[in-house]
């Protein structure tokens, strides 16, 4: 069965670090998510791509985080540098795009901020 | 702007029927869906309404009512392996593809 690949699974850094997230979404999904999720809370979305475009990055803090599809498949997301506050776990999803509205999430990357 | 308000906290016995709730507020809205996720685990897609109603899908149900701003999950047949975190999420353009979240009701199914 076809899914969303993300890797590390775990992540523990020094703050000022960088750390780098990978993403491969399932073949033939045009929209590709970023999101973050904080112990007990919902799924914030940080970036939507569409193909190799974004079409929302309004809550993805642009000082410290970028991301990137270069190619409108995998998909990198990067913190430079890594505070305390970005510990949480980092979903990956994709969806087929158009009227189709699931999206698959990936096992995401735990980082942990010390 | 979007938010969306669902319980904290649900539990109930094996066997029983739960019903968890969720109020949106979004500038626009295309329709609504359920995702479930286990500790630990990722989100995994349960349901989506966009139409008013109710959608049966074997044990679960979801339902939609866009006059009120409301819907719920509704499961039956608890198991326990139901016990899980249950998040609804609305999509609000018209493209469909962009999702907000709301802050998940955690359901425990007790024996």
């Amino acid at each position: 069965e076809a899914e969303v690949a993300q890797s590390p699974r775990y992540k523990i850094t020094e703050k000022s670090q960088a750390v780098a997230f990978w993403c491969d979404p399932i073949s033939g999904h045009a929209t590709l998510y970023w999101y973050r999720q904080i112990l007990g809370q919902g799924p914030e979305l940080l970036v939507q791509f569409q193909d190799e475009s974004v079409v929302d990055d309004s809550q993805l803090p642009k000082d410290r985080f970028s991301a990137e599809r270069l190619k409108g498949v995998d998909s990198t997301l990067k913190i430079q540098p890594a505070e305390l506050g970005d510990s949480a776990m980092y979903l990956c999803a994709s969806s087929l795009g158009g009227t189709n509205t699931e999206a698959f999430f990936g096992q995401g990357t735990r980082l942990t901020v010390v | 702007g979007q938010s969306l308000e669902q319980p904290s906290e649900v539990t109930a016995v094996e066997g029983a029927i739960v019903q968890i709730n969720c109020t949106y507020q979004t500038s626009g809205f295309y329709g609504l869906s359920w995702y479930q996720q286990h500790d630990g685990g990722a989100p995994t897609f349960l349901s989506y309404n966009a139409l008013d109603g109710l959608e049966e899908t074997g044990r679960f149900s979801s339902f939609l009512s866009r006059s009120d701003s409301y819907g719920y999950l509704l499961l039956q047949e608890l198991q326990m392996k139901d016990s899980a975190s249950y998040f609804c999420a609305v999509t609000f353009d018209n493209y469909g593809q962009n999702f907000v979240f709301g802050p998940g009701t955690r359901l425990s199914v007790l024996p």
